[in-house]
C-alpha cells in the first residue's frame, strides 16, 4: 500500500538547468510534507518541508510546491549542481485511521543525476 | 553540529542470533525512531518512541523486535532471532518536536544476516 508515490525512479538533468522531482500521495490525512536527500552509505538528510496550509515554500535553490486538491507535490532545484546528485525521498506525516504525528512515511525515492 | 550516531556501522550475524543496534540521538531531542531500508527498496518506518514508550509501530515491528532507552542517552533496537530477510540498513532518527517531521537521521547500521 503505497501512500507516498514517486513515479520516476530516476532523473537526469544538465548542470544549471531546473530539476523537478514529483511526488503524489493518497492519504488526505497527511498534513506535513518533507523532502529528504540521501547519498550512498549515508542516512537521509532533511532538505525542505511544507505544511498543508501552504502551497509553496522556498529555501535558496530549493522550492517545494503543494497542490492539495491533486494530492501532489514537487521539488524544484534551480540551478541544478553536480553535488545535487543523490536520491531524493518525498515523505509525509499524519496517517489514517487517525492523524498521527509519530510516523513519517517515505516514498520510494528518485535518483537525480546532474550532468556537468 | 549535533548529529545522530549509530553503532556498529556494519554487523554480520548468523540467522537466529540476537542483534542489538545502538543509537545516540541528538541530546535535546525527545522523539526517537527506527527506520530500515532493504537494498533497492524504500525507507520503511519501524517504530517511534517517546517518553520511554513506543508511540507507534509498523506491522514490520513484530515480537522479534524491541526498543529501549536504558540510560537516557542510548536508544537501542534489538532483534531477538534474526532472519535472512532482516538484512537491511537500519537508520535511527530523532526529532525535537512532534509538530514537524524534521527527523535527523544517523548514518545507518548495515545488518547482514547469513
Amino acid at each position: 500500500d503505497q501512500q507516498v508515490k514517486q513515479n520516476s525512479p530516476s532523473l537526469s538533468v544538465q548542470e544549471g538547468r531546473i530539476s523537478i522531482l514529483n511526488c503524489d500521495y493518497t492519504n488526505s490525512m497527511f498534513d506535513y510534507f518533507l523532502w529528504y536527500k540521501k547519498y550512498p552509505a549515508e542516512g537521509p538528510t532533511f532538505l525542505i518541508s511544507i505544511s498543508s496550509i501552504k502551497d509553496k515554500n522556498e529555501d535558496g535553490r530549493f522550492t517545494v510546491f503543494l497542490n492539495k486538491s491533486a494530492k501532489h507535490l514537487s521539488l524544484h532545484i534551480v540551478p541544478s549542481q553536480p553535488g545535487d546528485s543523490a536520491v531524493y525521498f518525498c515523505a509525509a506525516r499524519g496517517c489514517c485511521p487517525k492523524t498521527s504525528y509519530d510516523k513519517v512515511i517515505f516514498g520510494p525515492g528518485t535518483s537525480l543525476s546532474v550532468i556537468p | 553540529e549535533p548529529e545522530v550516531t549509530q553503532t556498529p556501522s556494519h554487523q554480520v550475524t548468523q540467522m537466529g542470533q540476537e542483534v542489538i543496534l545502538r543509537c545516540v540521538p541528538i541530546s535535546n531531542h525527545l522523539y526517537f525512531y527506527w527506520y530500515r531500508q532493504i537494498l533497492g527498496q524504500k525507507v520503511e518506518f519501524l517504530v517511534s518512541f517517546y517518553n520511554n514508550e513506543i508511540s507507534e509501530k509498523s506491522e514490520i515491528f513484530d515480537d522479534q523486535f524491541s526498543v529501549e532507552r536504558p540510560d537516557g542517552s542510548n536508544f537501542t533496537l534489538k532483534i531477538r532471532s534474526t532472519k535472512l530477510e532482516d538484512s537491511a540498513m537500519y537508520f535511527c532518527a530523532s526529532s525535537e518536536s512532534e509538530n514537524t517531521g524534521e527527523l535527523f537521521f544517523g548514518e545507518g547500521s548495515r545488518l547482514t544476516v547469513l
